[in-house]
């Protein structure tokens, strides 16, 4: 059972440039999240997703779009890169939107040049 | 959510009982007190959860007073796998969009 996967584990961009940074979750979670983390701060929220064919805004959600078009995949992406968005970013899923426990990658640690 | 104030940092000697406090003076009735953890550069992993009774799991105690406005994690035998960040978090359950508001947490050190 390999739980969340993001990929990739670490990402180098030029500023301007596009990507996707990956999540899919094997566990039949209702519940996705996308959260990124500055160095001596804690996590915040980018966006999340309570099911297929939705999602919303979380505290951080410029620069960033998410769909949700399978329960197992939950992309993120970045239209065009800033260095601001140097960070790392963490993928979780929950089997509903109460998250009463949530299960996280391990990281997408991506700079921006 | 409530918000929630925990110390930046506190040290445990390895084998001693960690008491890792929160304070959330503002919480409502119907609000959660959850702990999370997060080790050197990985994902968070959830400790505990409670609302009203102290409860205990495998990995921890959780101590809340009777006004409800904080909250103790106790890492019993703390080791120094021990050693991360821990997140004090206050929310609804359930009826809400799930989302998790992490703070700054306590950074652990368990000392041998």
């Amino acid at each position: 059972n390999a739980g969340v996967t993001q990929t990739p584990k670490f990402q180098v961009l030029k500023t301007g440039q596009s990507m996707t940074l990956q999540c899919a979750q094997d566990m039949n979670h209702e519940y996705m999240s996308w959260y990124r983390q500055d160095p001596g701060m804690g996590l915040r929220l980018i966006h999340y997703s309570v099911g297929a064919g939705i999602t919303d805004q979380g505290e951080v959600p410029n620069g960033y779009n998410v769909s949700r078009s399978t329960t197992e995949d939950f992309p993120l992406r970045l239209l065009s890169a800033a260095p601001s968005q140097t960070s790392v970013y963490f993928c979780a899923s929950s089997p509903n939107p109460q998250v009463i426990e949530a299960f996280f990658g391990q990281g997408t640690r991506l700079t921006v040049v | 959510d409530a918000k929630t104030t925990q110390p930046p940092s506190m040290d445990c000697a390895e084998g001693r009982a960690a008491n890792l406090p929160c304070n959330h003076s503002t919480i409502s009735g119907n609000e959660y007190v959850y702990w999370y953890r997060q080790i050197h550069s990985q994902g968070p992993q959830y400790i505990i959860h409670g609302l009203k009774n102290n409860e205990t799991n495998e990995m921890a105690s959780l101590i809340i007073t009777e006004d409800r406005k904080s909250s103790t994690l106790i890492l019993p035998h703390a080791t120094l796998r021990d050693t991360a960040v821990y997140y004090c978090i206050v929310r609804l359950l359930p009826g809400n969009t799930g989302k998790l508001i992490f703070g700054q947490g306590t950074t652990l050190q368990v000392k041998p």
